[in-house]
């Protein structure tokens, strides 16, 4: 089954313990992205890469890393996570058609941290 | 950061009712809109990607059309039931950034019996 897998989904945390949430994709999809949730904000554009070893920045980048060694895999890394991060966190793919009819993503089921 | 409005915020409606709202985004260096749908506790699943003006989009009772001139696209549902209540995300790519989706705050639907 063609799916995006994030783990945990749920956690809880202490200010400044380093955490990191994994993300993978089994659809062979060039592109990743991670999101994040909040209420009344919409979903915003934290990193997102383009393809292995490719990594920039969305609209959030404040306080989190992210690296793509493998094509499946796409973690999200807090190293010193602070209560303003706490929020309801996405990993999504997709993949260029080539065709210029845009790229349907697909996003993992979510992880809600709360920092402490 | 680009800027794209989603409205009305929420909206009840009756079983039955047909519905519509709207996305607005900037109508420069457009590469291609997508509408989303976000049921409570689930993850977004897509319903359109729209990409040329004049675009019309349907899936089922759930349609959409899109004017990148004027920077909106309309998703309309028609005949309202219970299991469209959802949360509706319109995101914006532009060009040379199409892995790179601006979304909107999105339109909560309730559709009551």
């Amino acid at each position: 089954e063609a799916q995006v897998t994030q783990n945990p989904r749920y956690l809880i945390t202490v200010t400044g313990k380093k955490l990191t949430v994994t993300c993978s994709q089994n659809m062979n999809h060039e592109y990743m992205s991670w999101y994040r949730q909040d209420p009344g904000l919409g979903l915003r554009q934290i990193y997102y890469s383009m393809n292995v070893e490719v990594t920039d920045k969305g609209d959030v980048p404040e306080g989190y890393k992210v690296s793509r060694k493998e094509k499946r895999n796409f973690p999200l890394i807090l190293e010193s996570p602070s209560p303003n991060q706490t929020s309801l966190y996405f990993c999504a793919s997709s993949s260029p058609t080539g065709t210029g009819q845009g790229e349907t993503q697909y996003f993992g089921p979510g992880t809600r941290l709360l920092v402490l | 950061i680009l800027n794209v409005e989603q409205s009305p915020q929420s909206l009840h409606v009756q079983e039955g009712d047909s519905t519509n709202f709207t996305c607005s985004f900037p109508s420069s260096n457009f590469y291609a809109l997508h509408w989303y749908r976000w049921e409570t506790a689930k993850s977004p699943e897509a319903l359109f990607v729209m990409t040329l003006n004049g675009d019309e989009k349907k899936k089922g009772r759930i349609s959409a059309t899109l004017n990148t001139k004027e920077g909106y696209s309309y998703l309309y549902i028609k005949g309202s039931q219970p299991e469209d209540s959802a949360t509706y995300l319109c995101a914006f790519a532009n060009t040379g950034t199409a892995s790179k989706l601006t979304f909107g705050t999105g339109t909560r639907l309730q559709v009551t019996l």
